[in-house]
């Protein structure tokens, strides 16, 4: 078990529709991470916060956003779903912002656009 | 820009033969290296890493070296065992950047 949590843990959805994934990191960790798995495109970066605030972006949709709060958690939103999105997504956390800290991940929320 | 190139697999090993699984990476500065391994079902857990050149990352039987000459990354373990399959992804972080591999499937047989 890292100590990150993440819901929900499966998400079916119909095209079109917007979901929210929710990650809550390791007790303690400032930096949240996600990323997107899928079979053809394998494991993207999507985007950084550190204790708030945006500090990195990769291959994000504009369709997509993300935020973290106060007590640090963090949420992504997708919206105008695609089939495309249908993937696993994945919520990681650091202790701080740097390269050659260890990133904790969550389980994953498996998330299937019909 | 930056990227990670590792075989793709899948691997079949007997279990107790060596392994090695390679990885190369481009970069435009100097990155730190992890390899992470995901079992079924879960989330990716960090396996080894090292942040600067010559330096090797060592964890439950598996080692890899930092290599900036050959810009490699390989992992190998001497001894396979039945409860390492899983999948491997060797990654490069430098600065905001954060590349994985593709993930190499490893599959242990008794």
């Amino acid at each position: 078990d890292s100590g990150v949590t993440q819901t929900p843990k499966h998400l079916i959805t119909a095209t079109g529709q917007r979901v929210t994934l929710r990650c809550s990191p390791r007790s303690g960790d400032l930096s949240v991470y996600w990323y997107q798995q899928s079979l053809d495109q394998g494991l993207q970066f999507l985007i950084q916060y550190y204790n708030g605030e945006e500090r990195a972006k990769g291959n994000i949709l504009e369709r997509f956003s993300a935020q973290q709060f106060p007590d640090l958690h963090s949420e992504l939103n997708l919206s105008s779903l695609e089939l495309g999105d249908s993937a696993l997504y994945f919520c990681a956390s650091s202790t701080t912002s740097g390269s050659s800290y260890e990133q904790y991940f969550g389980p994953g929320t498996r998330l299937t656009v019909t | 820009g930056d990227s990670v190139t590792q075989m793709e697999g899948p691997v079949t090993l007997s279990e107790e033969a060596f392994l090695t699984i390679n990885c190369t990476y481009t970069a435009t500065g100097y990155p730190s290296l992890f390899w992470y391994v995901q079992y079924p079902g879960e989330g990716l857990q960090l396996l080894l890493k090292a942040t600067k050149a010559d330096d090797k990352g060592s964890n439950k039987g598996f080692e890899a070296t930092y290599r900036k000459e050959t810009t490699s990354f390989h992992l190998e373990k001497g001894s396979v065992q039945v409860s390492d399959s899983a999948v491997y992804f060797c990654a490069l972080i430098y600065g905001q950047n954060f590349v994985f591999g593709p993930g190499t499937r490893l599959s242990v047989l008794p």
